[in-house]
């Protein structure tokens, strides 16, 4: 079991936009701004979309975005293409005990 | 371009060791930290622990304390992750990735490691 909590799935039409939340404690998410969100396409290795909750890597377009409310971060992807199609993991540094937890994915349906 | 290229798939047999090494290029490998991450097949992320290429120390994640072992060679920007006593739930795809204290920016391609008797 994951420590961070994600939908197993979530999917968006063409062009429409879809969010991805990443619930955890006040250990984790809600202690702290180091939220990552990484993407992953079947058989390759997992890209950075998002650090630092909301902080966009040079490159990744701007249809991705990340904010946080309290325990539950959420992924937004805007304009969806046909190649956003992918897993989504959420990331949070929780401690000095535990460190990084993942949570268990999403896999996003572009329809 | 920044690259991380780790060794190739393994086979191992249950108790065994695992070394898996992940040469890295295109930037100051002793500026960036090393994660090493792990998917099991069809399954999610999991957290092993990083090595700060400069000093050589390491952060273990509690589940991997006592069973891992990160390292570095700074003269060829390789960083090797070991990891013994196997068992078949260790049969998952390594990944090393560069990265800041908590996110990881850029990732190797993984090395597939399958434990069996």
């Amino acid at each position: 079991q994951s420590a961070l909590a994600q939908p197993p799935s979530a999917s968006g039409s063409l062009g429409q936009s879809v969010t991805i939340s990443c619930t955890g404690t006040s250990s984790d998410v809600g202690a702290y701004d180091y939220v990552s969100w990484y993407q992953q396409h079947p058989g390759k290795a997992p890209k950075l979309m998002i650090s630092e909750v909301s902080k966009r890597p040079s490159g990744v377009p701007d249809r991705f975005s990340g904010s946080k409310s309290g325990n539950t971060a959420s992924l937004t992807v805007s304009g969806l293409q046909a190649e956003d199609e992918a897993d989504y993991y959420c990331s949070s540094y929780a401690g000095s005990n535990n460190f990084v937890v993942f949570g268990g994915g999403t896999k996003l349906t572009v329809l | 371009q920044v690259q991380l290229v780790q060794s190739g798939a393994e086979v191992k047999k249950p108790g065994a060791s695992l070394r898996v090494s992940c040469k890295a290029s295109g930037y100051t490998f002793t500026d960036f930290y090393i994660h090493w991450v792990r998917q099991a097949p069809g399954q999610g992320l999991e957290w092993m622990g990083r090595i700060n290429p400069n000093s050589g120390g390491t952060i273990y994640a509690q589940k991997f304390r006592g069973s891992v072992t990160m390292a570095r060679d700074t003269s060829i920007s390789t960083a090797y992750m070991e990891l013994s006593s196997l068992t078949s739930d260790d049969t998952v795809v390594y990944y090393c990735a560069r990265g800041g204290h908590y996110y990881f920016d850029f990732w190797g391609q993984g090395t597939l490691v399958t434990v069996s008797s």
